[in-house]
């Protein structure tokens, strides 16, 4: 099926350093969402993303957070600085249009670890 | 406001028996409800969806999974489980005015030998 495709799939970095989780999504689709999920628990929505534009985002979206895709390139979460409670692995997803937009694919995820 | 509920934490079964994995909803209309799967150090798969028609609805890997409105429920099922389908298991919930989708809590099953 569509794939979704992550880079990298481990990032150690140290507190207060700025990172960059990469995304890949589905060549033909153009909603784009950020989950966070800490130590296997529930996935948290974080952002969604359509036209260029940050359409909704939660609470866990905080303002050290963004969110691009430069020219449909990678899909991109830029965390700066980042915090140890940043430390989860993060989902990306893509969904398609029309009758297709509900359905969304995962990436295997980039598992942060902040020091 | 929206919701999904997955009551059971964890769901140990032996291979070969069947299985149901209970996922309750709250919204006000009919959602898109899905199940999703995530195997060990991966990212979530779709097992199956539904939206509208017949409310048995037929996905991968032989889960089946019943849409019941009176019951606002989505309880996910297999005849015959297999040690292959240790996971954990989400059921999640898309409304039709944005594609934001919530999830539960997810259930870890555990299939054993």
């Amino acid at each position: 099926g569509p794939k979704v495709l992550q880079i990298p799939s481990h990032q150690i970095i140290d507190m207060g350093q700025m990172v960059t989780l990469n995304c890949d999504p589905v060549s033909n689709h153009l909603y784009f969402y950020w989950y966070k999920q800490i130590l296997g628990q529930q996935m948290e929505f974080l952002v969604n993303f359509y036209n260029g534009k940050v359409m909704e985002k939660s609470k866990l979206f905080k303002d050290q957070f963004s969110v691009e895709r430069p020219d449909g390139s990678y899909f991109t979460l830029k965390i700066q600085p980042t915090a140890l409670e940043d430390s989860a692995v993060y989902f990306c997803a893509s969904s398609g249009t029309g009758s297709s937009a509900e359905t969304l694919y995962f990436g295997s995820g980039t598992r942060l670890t902040v020091l | 406001a929206q919701s999904v509920t997955q009551p059971d934490a964890r769901v140990t079964v032996s291979e070969g028996a069947s299985l149901q994995l209970r996922c309750k909803y709250s919204y006000s209309a009919t959602p898109y409800l899905f199940w999703y799967v995530q195997y060990p150090r991966q990212g979530l798969q779709l097992l199956l969806k539904y939206y509208s028609g017949d409310p048995v609805v037929q996905g991968v890997n032989s889960f089946e999974a019943e849409f019941s409105k009176s019951n606002s429920s989505f309880h996910l099922q297999k005849a015959s489980v297999h040690w292959s389908d240790s996971a954990v298991y989400f059921c999640a919930l898309s409304m039709i005015s944005n594609n934001r989708i919530f999830f539960g809590d997810g259930t870890q099953l555990v299939v054993k030998p």
